[in-house]
């Protein structure tokens, strides 16, 4: 099973600066079946990133996503108040399937 | 547009059996694999199960091997899971997702809650 741990669990950030968020897998991981959610409360996830690096139809281009093998990460170059929320990565390349743990983006 | 609605959660007792649906519309059903994805009350997501366009391949999360049973008709755009012998960690909300090796999951359903508690 391919483990997917996220860091930091909690990042406090202000509106307009840099997000970046660490997904780290036990095992190397296709990018082509490397995602990255977005979820709210109340709400199901939203599909951000697939493939590693490419968003999502009507994703804004201030998330992006990058790694390959064992290490990826999500970049959101300035945030804005809508982006505080759980960010969660995704393998789907080798069952069974797995989530990171998640990482909770809050306002400073 | 494509929409893809949860039903048939609800409390249930411990050892009980519950079943759900996820209506699809407005894409080629059969075209697309479908997956079940649970989040406990609180906690993260869990991938539960997987399905494959013809049902000719099925993977379950170690945690309802066993116990959990996917499946599909084509003919009624609908995809179920059939939980049985349910145990107190199985409640959450579920989630039916679709995409696989050949889409996105960018579509999911709002979720359904399933309680288990005497």
């Amino acid at each position: 099973e391919v483990v997917l741990t996220q860091s930091p669990g909690t990042l406090s950030l202000s509106p307009g600066e840099r997000a970046t968020l660490s997904c780290r897998a036990s095992q190397s991981v296709s990018s082509t079946y490397l995602a990255w959610y977005q979820q709210k409360p109340g709400q199901a996830p939203r599909l951000l990133i697939y493939g590693a690096s490419s968003r999502a139809t009507g994703i804004p281009d201030r998330f992006s996503g990058s790694g390959s093998g064992t290490d990826f990460s999500l970049t959101i170059s300035r945030l804005e108040p809508e982006d505080f929320a759980v960010y969660y990565c995704q393998q789907y390349g080798s069952s069974p399937y797995t989530f990171g743990q998640g990482t909770k983006l809050e306002i400073k | 547009e494509v929409q893809l609605v949860e039903s048939g959660g609800g409390l249930v007792q411990p050892g009980g059996s519950l079943r759900l649906s996820c209506a699809a519309s407005g894409f080629t059903f059969s075209s697309y694999s479908m997956n079940w994805v649970r989040q406990a009350p609180g906690r993260g997501l869990e991938w539960v199960s997987y399905i494959s366009t013809s049902s000719g391949t099925i993977y379950y999360a170690d945690s309802v091997k066993g116990r959990f049973t996917i499946s599909r008709d084509n003919a009624k755009n609908s995809l179920y899971l059939q939980m049985n012998s349910l145990r107190d960690e199985d409640t959450a909300v579920y989630y039916c997702a679709r995409g696989g090796y050949s889409s996105t999951w960018y579509y999911w359903g709002q979720g359904t809650l399933v309680t288990v508690s005497s």
